[in-house]
């Protein structure tokens, strides 16, 4: 079956670092996708990878392996808005995607 | 990015009575839509893709005849929650792929709250 995981909260201070990780099982791999989401509102993009390596996007990171079916999102310099919910999702080979439950990621001061 | 333009936000029903949701793609034509049902500190589960022009495919225990999903235009879909009963009550959202050629994302409206009474 297709599966995707990734850990369920995760608690960090603000200005600091975290890597949020999400690993992966579909029926084929056409680019993975991390989305943000704040409590009651609709995901909003973040990145797309669909080659090996790392992806820069101001204080965002998103490096994927897709040989070991793996990617995780880097934030840093964290602020408080980025209390969040992390969606990773994966587009299958029928270009559908695959989420996965979300990490809830809150950030102390 | 695309912008896509979902109505109402929130809606809250009686038992019994039916709700209309509307997503449109504002600034681009999607010949795919989705419907996702997202309940509290849960992810996004599909309940169906719209094709414009054709019939929805609905995910497996998803009941057709209680979601009605309409793809009438490239630019409109919607979905009746009918006979709605209060385990209805969700975050409903739509994404929508755009029709020229390969999408790198799918783009989300904002999301409908509905609460059954």
């Amino acid at each position: 079956g297709q599966n995707i995981d990734q850990p369920t909260e995760m608690t960090a201070t603000e200005g600091a670092i975290v890597q949020i990780n999400c690993t992966y099982q579909t029926s084929g791999f056409n680019g993975l996708f991390w989305y943000q989401q704040h409590a009651g509102e609709a995901p909003t993009f973040l990145s797309y990878n669909v080659l090996d390596g790392l992806e820069e996007k101001g204080r965002f990171s998103s490096f994927l392996s897709r040989s070991k079916g793996y990617s995780y999102l880097l934030l840093k310099e964290l602020q408080m808005k980025d209390s969040a919910s992390y969606l990773c999702a994966v587009m299958d080979s029928n270009y559908q995607l695959i989420w996965g439950a979300g990490t809830k990621l809150i950030i102390k001061p | 990015g695309a912008v896509v333009s979902q109505h109402p936000s929130w809606v809250i029903c009686k038992s019994g009575t039916s709700v209309k949701i509307e997503c449109r793609s504002l600034d681009f034509q999607a010949t795919t839509m989705f419907w996702y049902r997202q309940f509290p500190k849960q992810s996004l589960m599909l309940m169906a893709t719209s094709n414009e022009g054709s019939k929805a495919t609905y995910e497996q225990g998803v009941e057709k005849d209680k979601f009605l999903i309409n793809h009438a235009s490239l630019t409109l879909s919607t979905l009746t929650v009918t006979s709605a009963h209060p385990e209805d009550s969700s975050f409903y959202i739509c994404s929508a792929k755009d029709r020229e050629g390969f999408t790198t994302e799918a783009f989300f409206g904002q999301g409908t709250r509905l609460t059954v009474v």
